[in-house]
């Protein structure tokens, strides 16, 4: 069975620009998180999809949004880059009504310069 | 204060040694505990959850929660260098929203 996929692995942009990331979940998994890792904040939870829906929501600006397609495939867009958007952005997926089980890709390396 | 703490280490054992790795946390609204591990470069890897005080055994992994001490804890026993590697805990109420410790750096030396 494949594992969550993630692209591009490694991005580098400029300040002000947007990125876009997506995220393949397992198959059959049907909610999708994301997440921010930095090394100052450690692993910090940004929103989950669950059938096309944003289901929950972390704290970080509007800048953050993402969206789920019918086949769960999700993307996560940035706007407006800083250079602390710098990070690993993780996607996770979760199997149907586990609370315990969320599966992650190897994430995207961003870069803002 | 952070909702999970874990203290950062990094902690260096010699092979086959007993390794505790701990969080404490303050929200006891958390009802589900998970252990991750993650490799350099990598994404964290799913190794151990429980939902109940207690513990739990796979392998040479043992994951132990007091909710009333509001403290959970990862043993390994009989460490190998391929152990090496950042320990995550992760917490949750309902849903998919994990909160995250800060991670344990574990480094077993041959």
């Amino acid at each position: 069975k494949a594992g969550v996929t993630q692209t591009p692995r490694y991005l580098i942009k400029t300040r002000g620009q947007q990125v876009t990331l997506s995220c393949s979940p397992i198959s059959g998994h049907r909610s999708v998180s994301w997440y921010q890792q930095t090394p100052g904040q450690g692993l910090q939870f940004l929103f989950e999809y669950f059938s096309e829906t944003q289901r929950n929501k972390g704290n970080f600006p509007g800048r953050f949004s993402g969206r789920q397609f019918s086949n769960s495939r999700s993307e996560m867009n940035v706007s407006t880059l800083e250079l602390g958007d710098s990070a690993l952005y993780l996607c996770a997926s979760s199997p149907p009504g586990s609370y315990t089980e969320a599966f992650f890709g190897q994430g995207t390396r961003l870069t803002v310069v | 204060q952070k909702e999970v703490e874990q203290d950062p280490g990094p902690l260096s054992v010699p092979e086959g040694a007993i390794v505790s790795l701990n969080c404490t946390y303050s929200n006891s609204a958390f009802q589900y505990f998970m252990w991750y591990r993650q490799y350099s470069r990598k994404g964290p890897e799913l190794l151990m959850y429980t939902y109940s005080s207690g513990n739990k055994e796979d392998g040479r992994f043992t994951a132990q929660v007091d909710k009333s001490s509001k403290y959970i804890s990862l043993f390994i026993r009989d460490s190998q260098p391929s152990d090496s590697a950042t320990y995550l805990c992760a917490l949750n109420n309902a849903g998919n929203m994990l909160t995250f410790g800060g991670g344990t750096r574990l480094m077993v030396k041959p």
